[in-house]
């Protein structure tokens, strides 16, 4: 079965930092470019950051650029995603998917919660 | 960034009646591939989103076939030919040509 889980989630104080794992099983990881998709609570889907299959090339949305850096081992058949300098507003719940111009797989997602 | 922007926000529909959602978006969608990077995803109350539809209209497997993808260009539509109760939740449209990704606002889809 395809599937992709993701941990790392928690409460963290503003400007702080969290790193976001998701191990995929059921597919050859590293033939597939990868995505990170965001839901604030209450809110609508944001697309976060991509990643190629060889992690050659990395996209990022402006909210988070120069922030969140994302990354791969395709070895573990993981995707990461590196969080710093966090805001109120990056609360929400961080999903891993699988695509680069369409995501077909979708995990459960992780919860983060910025706050004092 | 391609703004995505999709019309009506909310849907009430009656059971058995069609259902109609457009997503537009500010620059258009055909990649310099020739392909059109549109998909529709639908997302049920507390579940995870899940995709019907990508490149505009391609039913992904498993999807019941009265949900249908149109359009071209800068604008496209998601129809349900005919709405079931398990239909409801929150339906969002995303363009994969251009960097970075965007969503649109996402349409709530309810029965009346």
């Amino acid at each position: 079965e395809v599937q992709l889980l993701e941990s790392g989630g928690g409460l963290v104080q503003p400007g702080g930092t969290l790193r976001l794992s998701c191990v995929a099983s059921g597919f050859t990881f590293s033939d597939y470019g990868m995505t990170w998709v965001r839901q604030a609570p209450g809110k609508g889907l944001e697309w976060v950051s991509g990643i190629t299959s060889g992690g050659v090339n990395t996209y990022y949305a402006g909210s988070v650029k120069g922030r969140f850096t994302i990354s791969r081992d395709n070895f573990r058949n993981t995707l990461y995603l590196q969080m710093s300098s966090l805001r109120a507003e990056d609360t929400a719940v961080y999903s891993c998917t699988r695509g680069l111009w369409s995501m077909d797989v979708w995990g459960q997602g992780t919860t983060i919660t910025v706050s004092s | 960034d391609v703004v995505m922007t999709q019309s009506p926000l909310s849907l009430s529909v009656t059971l058995g009646q069609p259902a109609s959602i457009s997503c537009r978006s500010s620059q258009s969608l055909v990649h310099s591939d020739g392909s059109t990077y549109l998909n529709w995803f639908q997302q049920r109350p507390g579940q995870s989103p899940r995709r019907l539809i990508q490149k505009a209209s391609n039913r992904d497997s498993g999807v019941p076939d009265r949900f249908s993808g149109s359009g071209s260009g800068t604008d496209f539509t998601l129809k349900i030919s005919r709405v079931e109760a398990e239909d409801v939740g929150v339906y969002y449209c995303m363009q994969g040509t251009h960097w970075p990704r965007t969503f649109g606002q996402g349409t709530k889809v309810e029965i009346k």
